[in-house]
């Protein structure tokens, strides 16, 4: 089945230590994107890629990075992990306007991550 | 800047019982609306997508109706089972490709 996958499910790093999550898509999306879930909230948009082109949030802080090296995978580093960045991480495609059709947004399981 | 609201913030039916989600937002400009389901530690799963020209879309016990000129969506579950409960999140894109989300609903459907 199509689907759009995170690896890991949960990480743990130490305070300060970077660490990658990583995301892949069997759905052939132009667009994928990283949310910030933090308990009992909304998910928070950090930023997106529309094919290679790269869209940052403008409260994102800079210790949030994201690489898109093929239409399957997209990775997030967070650079020096605080306290406050534990949090649920969710990755999502679609296909993007200009392919038209409904532009349906399809959400991975998520990441939890831990900082110690 | 669009804002998107969800009442109740926490609901609890007996099971069977017909029940609706309210979902409203400030901007009618949209382009479409997402309704999602959260369970607990999990990924968001899409339930049902209405476009700006649409009015409502079925699946199954699931019904979800937008008036965007009033800046409103429903989502109506019907006869509910102990395995509705989760947290139901609403959505909407706008000009861009990127989501609003509302604050969920906790529906608890109890035995």
């Amino acid at each position: 089945d199509a689907m759009v996958i995170q690896n890991p499910r949960y990480q743990v790093t130490q305070f300060g230590k970077p660490v990658t999550l990583s995301c892949s898509q069997t759905l052939n999306h132009n667009v994928m994107y990283w949310y910030q879930q933090k308990s009992s909230q909304a998910p928070k948009l950090l930023f997106h890629y529309y094919d290679k082109d790269f869209n940052n949030e403008a409260d994102t802080p800079d210790n949030f990075q994201s690489r898109r090296p093929n239409t399957s995978f997209c990775f997030l580093d967070i650079r020096s992990p605080g306290l406050g960045d534990a949090a649920m991480y969710l990755c999502a495609t679609s296909r993007g306007k200009n392919s038209g059709g409904h532009n349906e947004q399809f959400f991975g399981p998520g990441t939890r991550l831990t900082v110690l | 800047k669009q804002e998107v609201t969800q009442i109740p913030a926490a609901l609890s039916v007996p099971e069977g019982e017909n029940l609706v989600l309210n979902c409203s937002f400030t901007d009618s400009a949209i382009y479409n609306l997402q309704w999602f389901r959260q369970d607990p530690g999990k990924g968001l799963t899409s339930l049902l997508l209405i476009q700006s020209s649409q009015r409502e879309q079925t699946s199954g016990r699931l019904n979800a109706s937008l008036d965007k000129s009033s800046g409103r969506s429903t989502l109506y579950i019907a006869a509910s089972q102990p395995g509705d409960s989760a947290t139901y999140l609403c959505a909407v894109m706008g000009g861009s490709e990127k989501l609003v989300f509302g604050k969920g609903t906790k529906l608890t459907v109890n035995p």
